[in-house]
């Protein structure tokens, strides 16, 4: 069974800087796309950023280019979210997900399994 | 970007009775090359992360009761949802992945009447 383990949520200010982890167990890591999206208090769902399986290709949607940074370490079967210059609409539960096909490449990207989420909170 | 334009916004069904939420894309999500529809549905329920329900437009995930279907194609889809249950109370999006960046309807919250 694949699990995904996020952290690395918590309370920052506006224009910090934050970094999410996100802990994969249950599959061969490095041959699947991964994703984050998030979902600010009581709203809907935003994809935010994705990344290849090798770690090549990476995507971002307009809202966070240029301050938010993916990456992950095949080795540790870990994802991350880099956040710089975080605004208060940044605050959100971010979930890690992954994309189904095991070619590693970001394209057909519907979404299973979800990590639980961790929250960021963006405040003065 | 393509946008997802979910409806209704929220839905209020007896139970055992059939719930349809409607998805329209800005634009077709048909992909010639495979003739697939590239959307998927997720439910949520509170507190929980999303669970993948229907993809390729109509193919139930594995586990999913098959009380659950997806219909549709080109820019206009339905998820159904027949003889529903009280466990069935979420919010539902859909979501298409045929362009990057991947984008989602903005819900349908389905509670019983």
């Amino acid at each position: 069974e694949v699990q995904l383990l996020e952290s690395g949520g918590g309370l920052v200010q506006p224009g910090g800087s934050l970094r999410l982890s996100c802990a994969a167990s249950g599959l061969t890591f490095s041959r699947y796309a991964m994703s984050w999206v998030r979902q600010a208090p009581g709203k809907g769902l935003e994809w935010v950023s994705g990344i290849s399986g090798s770690g090549e290709n990476t995507f971002y949607a307009d809202s966070v280019r240029g301050r938010f940074t993916i990456s992950r370490d095949n080795s540790k079967s870990t994802l991350y979210l880099h956040m710089n210059s975080l605004k208060a609409e940044d605050t959100a539960v971010y979930y890690c997900t992954k994309s189904p096909g095991d070619h590693g490449e970001f394209w057909d990207n519907y979404f299973d399994p979800w990590g639980q989420g961790t929250l960021v909170t963006v405040s003065s | 970007d393509i946008v997802m334009t979910q409806s209704p916004d929220s839905l209020a069904v007896s139970l055992g009775e059939r719930a349809s939420i409607n998805c329209k894309s800005s634009q077709t999500i048909l992909h010639n090359s495979n003739n697939k529809n590239h959307l998927a549905w997720y439910q949520q329920k509170p507190g929980q992360p999303p669970k993948l329900l229907i993809y390729w437009a109509s193919t139930r995930e594995s586990g999913v009761p098959d009380r659950f279907s997806g219909s549709g194609s080109g820019t206009d889809f339905t998820l159904t949802i027949n003889s529903l249950q009280a466990e069935d109370v979420a919010v539902y999006y859909c979501q298409q992945y045929y362009f990057t960046p991947p984008t989602f309807g903005q819900g349908t919250k389905l509670e019983i009447k």
